[in-house]
């Protein structure tokens, strides 16, 4: 099955220092990835859609400049907390459909990065 | 998007079916129902999908009300490790782009 790769798992970082997330599809070819984050007893909240050779689309309230997206190739987005705050800290996931198949397929998951900001 | 609604928990005994609700009353002729669930510290797997017909797949069946406006996810004999965040979700089959939109889900509790 279609396998999507995020890394690091857990990283922990000092406040003011950047932190750099990556998501890969194994096997397959991604247009768009999307990136969630999600905090402690809460679901999932979509931050951004990321369109490969093009800018990201960033959702409402969350910050383009704080949150760096890049999508260089079809299948690795990259995801940069510059100058991470304690708030920061929360659970980040990456998705992505497989652009082989039709629109509604399933969307495949990383199995997140946790980030501690110190 | 079209709303779903679920109840916050549900409990099951182990080897025993389950059957978690969703309502969607407002779910569009294009909309898929898309069922994940969440292991803690982990990021969503996909479940199941359909769009009118029932479905079946390895890890569980998909019911679909005639009028679309709600679904159950039955898992046929639960084991410890179903226990998991449960979502329901709607997906708009005109546009591949569209990101899923998590709600709260079902919190699945499994006991021995």
């Amino acid at each position: 099955g279609a396998v999507v790769s995020q890394h690091p798992s857990r990283v922990i970082c000092k406040s003011g220092t950047s932190v750099k997330i990556e998501c890969r599809s194994l096997d397959f070819q991604a247009t768009t990835m999307f990136w969630y984050r999600q905090f402690p007893k809460q679901s999932l909240m979509l931050m951004a859609t990321s369109n490969e050779g093009s800018k990201a689309t960033y959702e409402q309230g969350v910050e383009k400049d704080k949150f760096l997206i890049n999508h260089a190739s079809l299948t690795l987005s990259t995801l940069t907390v510059t100058s991470a705050h304690p708030e920061d800290s929360s659970f980040y996931i990456c998705s992505a459909r497989d652009q082989g198949q039709g629109a509604a397929s399933p969307l495949h998951f990383g199995n997140g990065t946790r980030l501690t900001v110190t | 998007d079209a709303k779903t609604t679920q109840p916050n928990s549900m409990e099951s005994n182990e080897e025993e079916p389950v059957h978690l609700p969703c309502n969607h009353s407002t779910i569009s002729g294009t909309d898929y129902i898309h069922w994940y669930r969440q292991l803690p510290s982990q990021g969503p797997e996909y479940v199941i999908h359909g769009l009118t017909s029932n479905v079946n797949n390895r890890m569980a069946s998909l019911a679909i009300a005639e009028d679309r406006k709600s679904s159950t996810l039955i898992l046929h004999r639960a084991t410890l490790r179903d226990a998991a965040v449960y979502y329901c979700i709607l997906r708009d089959n005109s546009n591949s782009g569209y990101a899923l939109n998590f709600g709260k889900g079902t919190s699945l509790l499994v006991t021995p």
